[in-house]
C-alpha cells in the first residue's frame, strides 16, 4: 500500500485565496483525521470523518475552514480565504474504525505558506 | 493549562546515555497514552502506546505511567544520533471519545556523538 497521500507537499498563496489541500486515506481505512501542526500550538486535530461521516469537526479553528469526504478514498479540507495565520503543516491520517491511535497512518503532510 | 504538557527542550544527551522524556496531562480519566517520533519535516511515527500503570518495554523504549500522578515518560537507553527528534505525547481524554486524541507541543531531543 503507498500509505497516506496527501497533496501539494507544499503549497504558496497569497492572503485571501482559496486553498485545497487533499488527502487519500489507505484502502480500507474507515477512518480519517485532519490535523494542524504549529510551532506555537503542537499538532491540533481539526475534523475528524468515520465512514466518510464528518463526526467532530469542533477543532475547526473558524468558518473559513470546511473539510468533506465525498467517498471512502478522497478528502479535502478548504480555507476560504486564506490569511497568514494559517501557514502551518496539515497532516492527514488514516486509521481503521475501532483502533485509535494504535492504528494511525499519517500522510506526509502539506506544508502551507499564506503571504 | 494545557491539556499535554512537555518541555520543549531541547534536551541534550551524549550518545550511549539514557535520554528521559516526561509529559504530564490533565484529564485525569485519561485511559490511553502514546509517544510518537518526529523528524525535522517528517510526519509523526508511533513508538509506544501505554494504558496500565508501570512500565512498558520494547527493545531500547521504556514508557511508564503513573495515573495518580498524571505523568507518562519515555526513556530511550544507550541513545543514538539517530533518535534525535521531536517526541510527542498523545494522550486520549476520557470526554470526546476513543478517536479525540490530544498531543503535547514535543520535546527536542538532541543525541551529541
Amino acid at each position: 500500500d503507498a500509505g497516506v497521500i496527501q497533496s501539494p507537499r507544499h503549497e504558496v498563496t497569497e492572503m485571501g485565496q482559496e486553498v485545497t489541500l487533499r488527502c487519500k486515506p489507505i484502502s480500507g481505512h474507515n477512518s480519517l483525521f485532519w490535523y494542524r501542526q504549529t510551532m506555537m500550538r503542537g499538532l491540533e486535530l481539526l475534523i475528524y470523518f468515520n465512514n466518510n461521516v464528518p463526526i467532530d469537526d469542533s477543532g475547526m479553528p473558524e468558518d473559513r475552514f470546511s473539510a468533506k469526504m465525498p467517498n471512502a478514498s478522497f478528502s479535502t479540507l478548504k480555507i476560504q480565504p486564506s490569511e497568514p495565520r494559517d501557514s502551518a503543516v496539515y497532516f492527514c491520517a488514516s486509521s481503521p474504525l475501532h483502533r485509535g491511535l494504535d492504528g494511525y497512518t499519517f500522510g506526509s503532510g502539506t506544508r502551507l505558506t499564506v503571504v | 493549562q494545557k491539556e499535554v504538557e512537555q518541555n520543549s527542550g531541547p534536551l541534550s544527551v551524549p550518545e550511549g546515555a539514557i535520554a528521559s522524556l516526561n509529559c504530564t496531562y490533565s484529564d485525569r480519566g485519561s485511559q490511553s497514552f502514546f509517544w510518537y517520533r518526529q523528524y525535522s519535516g517528517k510526519s509523526p511515527e508511533l513508538i509506544m502506546s501505554i494504558y496500565s500503570n508501570g512500565d512498558k518495554e520494547d527493545g531500547r523504549f521504556t514508557a511508564q505511567l503513573n495515573k495518580a500522578s498524571q505523568y507518562v515518560s519515555l526513556l530511550i537507553r544507550d541513545s543514538q544520533p539517530s533518535d534525535s527528534a521531536t517526541y510527542l505525547c498523545a494522550v486520549i481524554p476520557r470526554s470526546g471519545g476513543y478517536q479525540k486524541v490530544t498531543f503535547g507541543t514535543g520535546t527536542k531531543l538532541q543525541v551529541i556523538p
